[in-house]
């Protein structure tokens, strides 16, 4: 299976500011890369997938970026309800695996 | 609005057995691959089956392997999962995804199964 390591585990930061979390693959990967936010209350949300491309109705302030086996995921200008857990997967074969997880605080 | 209600989580005693359901709506069912994900009690995300739109085709992480069986109603717009011989290690919260190209575009709230005796 391919190991995702996912890092900062803990992240705090201030409205307003840019923050960037990082995901490495045991292996080539190729460019499939997802992301997702998961916030108390509310379903899953897949942000970005392929690495770069912005699922339908992600705000344009998210970005990806990387291929291979090293990934970023960058939230400029922070908003409010931008804070919470954050998870990387990899969607390029199977068993799809995710991170462990970044959980993002305000400051 | 997509939306996917999962339900059936319940506490079960080890080696037991359970179904979870999960009820979609807002989208055509019968053309999305749908899928399972858990999350353990404080723990991250993790993939636990696949089914194809037509039921054809299924997959499973190894620790599920011959244990869990994933299916569907295409009629019902329905998506199940049966547990069988179920371990301590399987309490989580069981999530029903829209599963295309192992991509989890939406997702329920979740239910809540736990294997403790």
């Amino acid at each position: 299976d391919v190991q995702m390591t996912q890092s900062p585990s803990n992240l705090a930061a201030s409205p307003g500011e840019s923050v960037s979390i990082n995901c490495k693959a045991s292996k080539s990967i190729s460019k499939y890369l997802a992301w997702y936010q998961q916030k108390p209350g509310k379903a899953n949300k897949l942000l970005i997938y392929s690495g770069s491309t912005l699922q339908s109705g992600t705000p344009s302030r998210f970005s990806g970026s990387g291929s291979g086996t090293d990934f970023t995921l960058t939230i400029r200008n922070l908003e409010p309800e931008d804070f919470g857990l954050y998870y990387c997967q990899q969607h390029n074969e199977y068993p799809p695996t995710f991170g462990s997880g970044t959980k993002l605080e305000i400051k | 609005e997509v939306q996917l209600v999962e339900s059936g989580g319940v506490l079960v005693q080890p080696g037991r057995s359970m179904k979870l359901s999960c009820a979609a709506s807002g989208f055509t069912f019968s053309s999305f691959p749908m899928a399972w994900v858990r999350q353990a009690p404080t723990k991250g995300l993790e993939w636990v089956a696949t089914i194809s739109t037509s039921g054809g085709s299924t997959y499973y992480r190894d620790s599920v392997k011959g244990r869990f069986t994933i299916s569907r109603d295409n009629a019902k717009s329905t998506l199940y999962l049966q547990m069988d011989s179920l371990r301590s290690e399987d309490t989580a919260t069981y999530y029903c995804t829209t599963g295309g190209r192992n991509l989890f575009a939406y997702w329920g709230q979740g239910t809540l199964v736990t294997v403790s005796s």
